[in-house]
């Protein structure tokens, strides 16, 4: 079963660079997440999206925007990529509910030069 | 807003020894609560979450945790630890308000020496 996959696994911008990280899930989820991960301050919200055409801000949106056209699919692009966005990012799908858990990708690890 | 505290960043045992992590959460209703544990250049996978069903609850890997609400706690506890188990540990609550986003704890490395 592939579950959340992320593309690409590694990725290296010069400042000011522009890119789209994609995920997909093959689960059927409702919701979808954009998480980025730095060392110390466990994994903050960047955008997430409760279904198909719809999304919100997270607790970081700046500097990046994201799109959900298909259900399947959540894109995250940084529109000019800035050093202090170099960490690591995950996407996450879930159903939606209380006790529902998150199924996450590998993870893209993005360095900003 | 629902959120959680772990305390200690790291925690180092020695193989063998008893595990235990930290949890604490602070809401106003009864919580969602969840374990999840992160292995080197990988995602999260979920370890186990509590539903309300039973206080002490089991997970993979022979972990467990208990709810106490009079602590506001969930703990995360093995009896014994392996090598295999040196990972991050984060827990997650269900933030309120109808959108069901999960909220993560800082995390915690937990070393395993021989």
């Amino acid at each position: 079963n592939a579950g959340v996959t992320q593309t690409p696994k590694f990725q290296v911008l010069k400042t000011g660079q522009s890119m789209t990280l994609q995920c997909a899930q093959d689960m059927n989820h409702n919701s979808m997440y954009w998480y980025r991960q730095d060392p110390g301050m466990g994994l903050r919200l960047i955008y997430y999206s409760a279904s198909e055409g719809t999304t919100d801000k997270g607790e970081v949106p700046d500097g990046y925007n994201v799109s959900r056209l298909k259900k399947q699919n959540f894109l995250l692009g940084l529109e000019s990529a800035a050093p202090s966005q170099t960490s690591v990012y995950f996407c996450a799908s879930s159903q939606q509910g209380r006790n529902t858990e998150a199924f996450f990708g590998q993870g893209t690890r993005l360095t900003v030069v | 807003a629902q959120s959680v505290t772990q305390l200690g960043s790291h925690v180092s045992v020695s193989e063998g020894a008893l595990v235990l992590l930290r949890c604490n959460y602070s809401s106003s209703v009864p919580p969602y609560l969840f374990w999840y544990v992160q292995y080197p250049n990988q995602g999260l996978q979920l370890l186990l979450k509590y539903t309300s069903a039973a206080t002490l609850v089991k997970g993979i890997n022979g972990f467990e945790a208990e709810f106490k609400k009079s602590e506001t706690s969930f703990h995360l506890t093995k009896p014994s630890a392996h090598m295999s188990d040196a990972a991050e540990y984060f827990c997650a609550v269900i933030r309120s308000g109808g959108s069901y986003i999960p909220t993560f704890g800082r995390g915690t490395s937990l070393i395993v020496h021989p």
